[in-house]
């Protein structure tokens, strides 16, 4: 069966300190993985995909296949990075989104 | 960049009485449009994949004849919520396709 966690429902961080969101997935096939983010009262959007391999706003992301993992890292965390983050694997361009349940991340300053 | 909407934000309506959300691609077409619904701090959860021209694909648990969608146009897909009950309250979520999701802002229903 598809299926992606996030087994962190909140994170809490101080300003300036490295974050890692995990996320592990298991899925037929060689997804496509993405990470969107959700600030508060706005709408979801995308924040970085694997196959793309850029880095957004600080944020990067590693596909490990072995591990099966798409971890979301930042060295430095910013408030305004506070939003809610979901991984969502993907079968194929223009394929359902399989979302995992969420990391809310929290950075005080 | 590629925008979606949705009409209304909010609604608000009586148990029995039926709801229709609109979602648009405002400047792009998409031939797949997808539904979700999202509960106050959780995840969202896929209800449907809507395709330009065919019937919808319902995910497992979903009622089809609850939850009637229709994607009449490659820029327009509706999602109507019949004989709404309480337990339809929720926020739904739209989302279409061109290489990637551009998600809707979403439509907070509340069924009295």
């Amino acid at each position: 069966a598809q299926r992606v966690t996030q087994p962190e429902k909140l994170l809490s961080v101080f300003k300036g300190a490295p974050v890692e969101l995990k996320c592990n997935y298991s899925y037929s096939g060689s997804p496509e993985l993405f990470w969107y983010v959700q600030y508060s009262r706005q709408r979801l959007q995308l924040l970085l995909r694997h196959i793309s391999r850029e880095s957004i706003k600080g944020f990067t992301a590693d596909l490990n296949k072995g591990e099966t993992s798409f971890h979301l890292k930042k060295p430095f965390a910013q408030e305004e990075d506070s939003a809610m983050y979901y991984c969502a694997p993907r079968h194929n361009q223009g394929g359902k989104l399989i979302f995992g349940q969420g990391t809310e991340l929290s950075v005080k300053p | 960049g590629a925008v979606v909407s949705q009409h209304p934000s909010w609604v608000i309506c009586k148990s029995g009485t039926s709801v229709k959300i609109e979602c648009r691609s405002l400047d792009f077409q998409a031939t797949t449009m997808f539904w979700y619904r999202q509960f106050p701090k959780q995840s969202l959860m896929l209800m449907a994949t809507s395709n330009e021209g065919s019937k919808a694909t319902y995910e497992q648990g979903v009622e089809k004849d609850k939850f009637l969608i229709n994607h009449a146009s490659l820029t327009l897909s509706t999602l109507t919520v019949t004989s709404a009950h309480p337990e339809d309250s929720s926020f739904y979520i739209c989302s279409a396709s061109f290489y990637e999701q551009y998600f809707g802002p979403g439509t907070r229903l509340t069924v009295t």
